[in-house]
C-alpha cells in the first residue's frame, strides 16, 4: 500500500471554527489531492498540488484552502466550517497527472469530519 | 463536461458473478481505472485497462471496454462476501485528470 497517512481520521466540531486536514505521504510524489465523498455524488475534487507552494482549485474548492511547504505534506482549511462541509475527506497522490502514461492515484483511508 | 455514470447498487448471489457497468462521456480517455472501498477505508485501485485494449483478466477480475460505445465493465467470478464494497469506474480525461463515478455498492446474498 503507498504511504499515505491522513490525520485526524475523525474529527467532530461546530460551525464557524476552523479546521485543518493533514495528508502525510513517504512516497516522494509530486502530485497530491484532497477530494471529499458525499452520498450520491461519488468523489469531487477540492484542490490538488503538482508541487511544493504550487496548487490549483477542483470542482468544490469554495469554503477550502490549502497549504504545501513540503513535498510530503499537503494541509486542506476549513477556514470557518459550516455544516454543508460534514462528509468525508481523502487524500491522493500520484506519481504525474501524465494522461498518456499509466499513473492513477493512490488514496489514504480518509478523514470523516462533523461539524454541528 | 467530462462525466462518468455508473448504478449505485447490485446484489448478487455469493459465488454467482457480478458485472458492475460503468459509461463515459469522454471519447479521449486514455486509461480506464476501477477502483474497491470497503467499509471505513479509501479506494484501493483494483485494476485497470488502457484505451486500445477490449479485455483484460487478472485471476477472477476481467475488465471489457466497449469504446465505440464509451462502456466499461469490471466481471468478478465467483463472487465471495469478501467482494462486498463500493467499486468506483475512473477514467483520465483529456483534461489530464481523474474523473470518478459515484460509485456501484455490491452486496453479496448467502
Amino acid at each position: 500500500d503507498a504511504g499515505i497517512t491522513q490525520s485526524p481520521r475523525h474529527k467532530v466540531t461546530e460551525t464557524g471554527t476552523p479546521v485543518t486536514l493533514r495528508c502525510h505521504q513517504t512516497e516522494n510524489h509530486r502530485y497530491m489531492y484532497w477530494y471529499r465523498q458525499d452520498p450520491g455524488h461519488g468523489l469531487r475534487l477540492i484542490h490538488y498540488s503538482y508541487g511544493v507552494k504550487d496548487t490549483d482549485k477542483g470542482e468544490v474548492s469554495d469554503g477550502y484552502s490549502v497549504s504545501r511547504s513540503k513535498t510530503e505534506d499537503f494541509l486542506l482549511t476549513l477556514e470557518s466550517a459550516t455544516s454543508s462541509q460534514t462528509s468525508v475527506y481523502f487524500c491522493a497522490i500520484s506519481e504525474s497527472m501524465d494522461r498518456g502514461t499509466n499513473q492513477p492515484q493512490h488514496f489514504g483511508d480518509g478523514t470523516r469530519l462533523s461539524i454541528l | 463536461g467530462e462525466d462518468v455514470e455508473q448504478s449505485l447498487f447490485l446484489s448478487v448471489r455469493e459465488g454467482d458473478s457480478s458485472v458492475i457497468n460503468c459509461t463515459y462521456t469522454d471519447s479521449s480517455s486514455t486509461y480506464l481505472y476501477w477502483y474497491k472501498q470497503e467499509p471505513g477505508a479509501g479506494l484501493q485501485l483494483l485494476t485497470y485497462i488502457f484505451s486500445n485494449m477490449d479485455m483484460k483478466q487478472d485471476q477472477r477480475l476481467t475488465v471489457l471496454l466497449n469504446k465505440k460505445d464509451k462502456h466499461l465493465s469490471l466481471r468478478i467470478a465467483d463472487t465471495q462476501t469478501g467482494d462486498s464494497a463500493i467499486y468506483f469506474c475512473a477514467e483520465y480525461s483529456s483534461a489530464s485528470k481523474i474523473i470518478f463515478g459515484s460509485g456501484t455498492r455490491l452486496s453479496i446474498r448467502p
